[in-house]
């Protein structure tokens, strides 16, 4: 089982620079999210998307969009990356009914910003 | 809001002794109470969760979590802790709405042979 995967898993961009990270999920799930992982801040929610052709703000949204591309993949998109987005993003999933599911998450894109 | 609290952010333990990583929360209604690990350079993990029933959840690798309303705690515990247990442990939780998880800022767990 892939369960969630996440490309690259390693990017080094200059700032101003636009990248677009991919995550697709292969469990039929209906709701995904993008987090961001920064130490000492745990994880922060930057968009999350409940179902297919849905998506919402999350606490930092502030630099990012995102694209529910058909129930498997959901991307997010740094139009013109800064340093302070310098982070580590991870995408997970949920299945349907999720409030008492887990999310199952990727293992993770490192992103730097030169 | 809901938020969580994990109040360590560094735990010791020694192999074979008991460990405790403690999280306390705040919801609106009910809660759903989850601990994830992550090990270095992956993705985190799910543990084990609580949702009603039973204070004492019973979960993956021999972990356990008592939830306690009262106190709005959902510590998790292992009676003898490993080498191999060390790594980042999170709580998370969301309330009865379809909400996401909201995590906390996570606890390193050392365990020295």
């Amino acid at each position: 089982n892939a369960g969630v995967t996440q490309t690259p898993k390693f990017q080094v961009l200059k700032t101003g620079q636009s990248m677009t990270l991919q995550c697709a999920q292969d469990m039929n799930h209906n709701s995904m999210y993008w987090y961001r992982q920064d130490p000492g801040m745990g994880l922060r929610l930057i968009y999350y998307s409940a179902s297919e052709g849905t998506t919402d703000k999350g606490e930092v949204p502030n630099g990012y969009n995102v694209s529910r591309l058909n129930k498997r993949e959901f991307s997010l998109r740094l139009e013109s990356a800064a340093p302070s987005q310098t982070s580590v993003y991870f995408c997970a999933s949920t299945q349907a009914g999720g409030q008492s599911q887990p999310q199952h998450f990727g293992d993770g894109t490192r992103l730097s910003i030169l | 809001a809901q938020s969580v609290a994990q109040p360590e952010d560094q735990v010791n333990v020694a192999e074979g002794n008991p460990l405790t990583v403690k999280c306390t929360y705040s919801v609106s209604g009910n809660p759903y109470l989850f601990w994830y690990v992550q090990y270095p350079n992956r993705g985190l993990q799910f543990l084990l969760k609580y949702i009603t029933g039973d204070n004492l959840v019973k979960g993956s690798y021999g972990f356990e979590a008592e939830f306690n309303k009262s106190q709005t705690s959902f510590h998790l515990k292992k009676p003898s802790a490993l080498v191999s247990d060390s790594a980042l442990y999170f709580c998370a939780v969301r309330d009865t709405g379809n909400t996401p998880l909201v995590f906390g800022k996570g606890t390193r767990l050392s365990v020295i042979a």
